[in-house]
């Protein structure tokens, strides 16, 4: 099976630009997760989807929203940019059954540059 | 308030040694925790992890312990390579409520250099 892919890799933007990225997860699995790694703040939950809905969501501002579509592929956008959201983004899937044991899976992520 | 914390941002270890990685958590709700390997620009590469209803879990060089009463778990690597040299980081699971979303609660990191 294919693992989870994330487009563009790399991305410059400029403060007040705003950004779309994309996560297709892993054949199968319908739960897609985005993560925001930065070096003081590690690993941070933005959001999780699962079939088309959002049902989870972390400590972000509203800057900060995304969607899934009906093939479990999700977009991530974010509005009015500034500078300390230049960050590694990590997207990642499973199948999110509920259970113990669900494991997530992570794409080589999205690298965003805010000038 | 971090629910899951690995006190150590560095180990060193020689080549062919035992590397051990430790993570504390404070959530007793966490049932399901995992230990993910990351090289820097990548996405972090899951190793192995292991349920609460279990003590030990082995694949190939590495086994997971769990101590459910002391909140530890740690990961051991045997042999280490110079390869393995990452950053680990050990996350833990939980519902948020029953039969729906699992959310994922990451430690800070452990770098892992392994000396040839």
């Amino acid at each position: 099976k294919a693992g989870v892919t994330q487009t563009p890799r790399y991305l410059i933007k400029t403060r007040g630009q705003q950004v779309t990225l994309s996560c297709s997860p892993i054949s199968g699995h319908r739960s897609v997760s985005w993560y925001q790694q930065t070096p003081g703040q590690g690993l941070q939950f933005l959001f999780e989807y699962f079939s088309e809905t959002q049902r989870n969501k972390g400590n972000f501002p509203g800057r900060f929203s995304g969607r899934q579509f009906s093939n479990s592929r999700s977009e991530m956008n974010v509005s009015t940019l500034e500078l300390g959201d230049s960050a590694l983004y990590l997207c990642a899937s499973s199948t999110q059954n509920g259970l113990a044991g669900d494991t997530q899976y992570f794409g080589p992520g999205t690298r965003l540059t805010v000038l | 308030d971090q629910q899951v914390k690995q006190n150590s941002p560095s180990l060193s270890v020689q080549e062919g040694r035992i590397s051990i990685l430790n993570c504390d958590y404070t959530n007793s709700m966490f049932d399901y925790f995992l230990w993910y390997k990351k090289y820097p620009a990548e996405g972090p590469t899951f190793l192995i992890s292991i349920s609460s209803i279990k003590d030990k879990n082995e694949d190939g060089r590495f086994t997971v312990f769990l101590n459910k009463s002391a909140k530890h778990l740690s990961l051991h690597i045997v042999p280490s390579q110079p390869g393995d040299s990452a950053v680990y980081f050990c996350a833990a699971s939980s519902a948020l409520s029953s039969g729906s979303a699992r959310q994922l609660t990451f430690g800070s990191g452990t770098q892992l250099t392994v000396l040839p």
